[in-house]
C-alpha cells in the first residue's frame, strides 16, 4: 500500500522563482496537512484541508503561499515569489480524519531558495 | 501559548538501556488525543504510539510505551532497551478540536535522542 508521496525530493531554485511541491495522499483519506519544517521554528502547520476544501489556513505565512486541493488524490503548495526565508523542508500528510487515528507523512520535499 | 512541551532539547541513552522523553500539555479540552513521532536523520515522519484522552491503560507498541499522567498532563515516552537505530529526533503532538468539530494536530520542540554503544 503506497504511502503518501510528495515530489519533488529536493528543489532548489533562485530568489523570485515560482516553486510548486505536489502531493499525492493515501488513497481513502480525506484529511490533508501541509506542514512546515525549520530549526527555528519547528514543526509548523500551513494548511489543513477535509474533504478536499480547505478548513483551516491560518498558518499560511503570506500572500505568496497558495495551496490547492483539486481532487482527493492530489494537492499542491504554490510559492510566488520564493524568498530565501522560505527554505525548509515542506511535509505533506494525510488522514482517515478518525480522532485516533495517527497522520501518515511524505518523505517532505527540501526547499532551498538561493 | 505553548500547547505541547517537550523541555528536553537533547538526551542520550547507553545501548540497551531504557529512556523516558517528556512531554506536558495544555489543552481545556476533556477529549484529546496525544501522538509520538519518530524522525530520524534520513528525514522521515514515524508514527510511533497513540494515547487518546480517555483511555484508562497506558499504551503500548513493542518497546513503546506512553507513561500518561492525566491529571499532571503529560505524555512521556518510554522506550525500553534502546538500540542504536533509536537514535532520532522525537515529536510529541497533540490532537486538537477547533471550531466546526475539525481537528488537527500541533506538535512540540523534539527532543533529539542519541543512543550510545
Amino acid at each position: 500500500d503506497a504511502g503518501v508521496i510528495q515530489s519533488p525530493r529536493h528543489e532548489v531554485t533562485e530568489m523570485g522563482q515560482e516553486v510548486t511541491l505536489r502531493c499525492k495522499p493515501i488513497s481513502g483519506h480525506n484529511s490533508l496537512f501541509w506542514y512546515r519544517q525549520t530549526m527555528m521554528r519547528g514543526l509548523e502547520l500551513l494548511i489543513y484541508f477535509n474533504n478536499n476544501v480547505p478548513i483551516d489556513d491560518s498558518g499560511m505565512p503570506e500572500d505568496r503561499f497558495s495551496a490547492k486541493m483539486p481532487n482527493a488524490s492530489f494537492s499542491t503548495l504554490k510559492i510566488q515569489p520564493s524568498e530565501p526565508r522560505d527554505s525548509a523542508v515542506y511535509f505533506c500528510a494525510s488522514s482517515n480524519g478518525r480522532w485516533n487515528s495517527p497522520l501518515h507523512f511524505g518523505n517532505g520535499t527540501r526547499l532551498t531558495v538561493t | 501559548a505553548q500547547k505541547i512541551t517537550q523541555t528536553q532539547p537533547g538526551m542520550f541513552v547507553q545501548e540497551k538501556e531504557a529512556v523516558t522523553l517528556d512531554c506536558t500539555y495544555d489543552t481545556s479540552d476533556q477529549s484529546y488525543g496525544l501522538f509520538w513521532y519518530k524522525q530520524p536523520s534520513s528525514g522521515e515522519m514515524i508514527f510511533l504510539i497513540y494515547q487518546g484522552s480517555y483511555d484508562e491503560q497506558n499504551a503500548t507498541e513493542g518497546r513503546y510505551s506512553l507513561n500518561f499522567q492525566k491529571a499532571r498532563k503529560s505524555a512521556n515516552l518510554v522506550i525500553s532497551a534502546s538500540q542504536l537505530g533509536d537514535s532520532a529526533m522525537y515529536f510529541c503532538a497533540m490532537r486538537e478540536v477547533f471550531s466546526g468539530g475539525y481537528n488537527k494536530l500541533i506538535f512540540g520542540a523534539g527532543t533529539r535522542l542519541a543512543v550510545h554503544p
